[in-house]
């Protein structure tokens, strides 16, 4: 079993301040993707980012970027210079890898992280 | 273009009457999911069909059925809808081979 906590319920900023959403997992797979999801209010869940739990290296993508530590299970996500637009749900979500590269069950969520970018 | 379509957005129903909520898709994945997501709250699993086999979660109440008849859709059949059901339903499909989950926007449903 997985188990994904985000433990920041909800964060408000104000625009142009970075902010830092976290994520830690358990989970007793030795192999696994991490991802991160956006939920605006309009209801659908935006995929932002996969990691797979070999590649610690991190990953910058605009505004965004993401910090996988495996030594202590984190997949944090940072956004610089936060935007009205971001605000949103953020979910952090864990899939496991099977022997063949192949994800397999489901998809764990966290609790999610409101973000409130204010103007 | 919508990848993943699910109709309608919103869907109001009495207390107990039967409820079907729809999701297309037009990606030919293999996997789809139905997530129940409460509010304030994780999108939680309710089955999944890896093509035409039907996962279900152990902790899914039998009043959720599903149907998938062939590769394009599939249905949340909610057969006596109680207060407790009015959520956020999400549908989402994934590739054979793949890892990212393509989500539709949800179907919102009020129980009166």
């Amino acid at each position: 079993a997985q188990k994904v906590t985000q433990a920041q319920t909800e964060i408000s900023v104000v625009e142009k301040e970075d902010v830092t959403l976290d994520c830690v997992y358990e989970t007793r797979d030795t192999t696994y993707y991490l991802f991160w999801y956006k939920q605006p209010p309009s209801g659908e869940l935006v995929f932002l980012i996969r990691r797979n739990s070999f590649d610690e290296q991190n990953e910058i993508s605009g505004r965004y970027s993401w910090n996988f530590q495996k030594s202590t299970s984190s997949f944090n996500f940072t956004i610089t210079a936060s935007q009205v637009v971001d605000s949103a749900v953020y979910f952090c979500a864990l899939i496991p890898i099977n022997a063949g590269g192949t994800s397999y069950g489901k998809l764990t969520f966290g609790q999610g992280t409101i973000l409130t970018v204010h103007p | 273009d919508a990848m993943v379509i699910q109709n309608p957005r919103y869907q109001v129903t009495q207390f107990g009457k039967p409820v079907t909520l729809s999701c297309s898709q037009t990606l030919n994945h293999n996997v789809m999911y139905w997530y129940q997501q409460k509010s304030s709250q994780a999108p939680k699993l309710l089955f999944h069909y890896y093509d035409k086999d039907f996962n279900n979660e152990a902790d899914t109440p039998d009043n959720f059925q599903s149907r998938r008849p062939n590769t394009s859709f599939c249905f949340l059949d909610i057969r006596s809808p109680g207060l407790g059901d009015a959520a956020m339903y999400l549908c989402a499909t994934r590739g054979q081979g793949t890892t990212e989950a393509f989500f539709g926007q949800g179907t919102r449903l009020t129980v009166v």
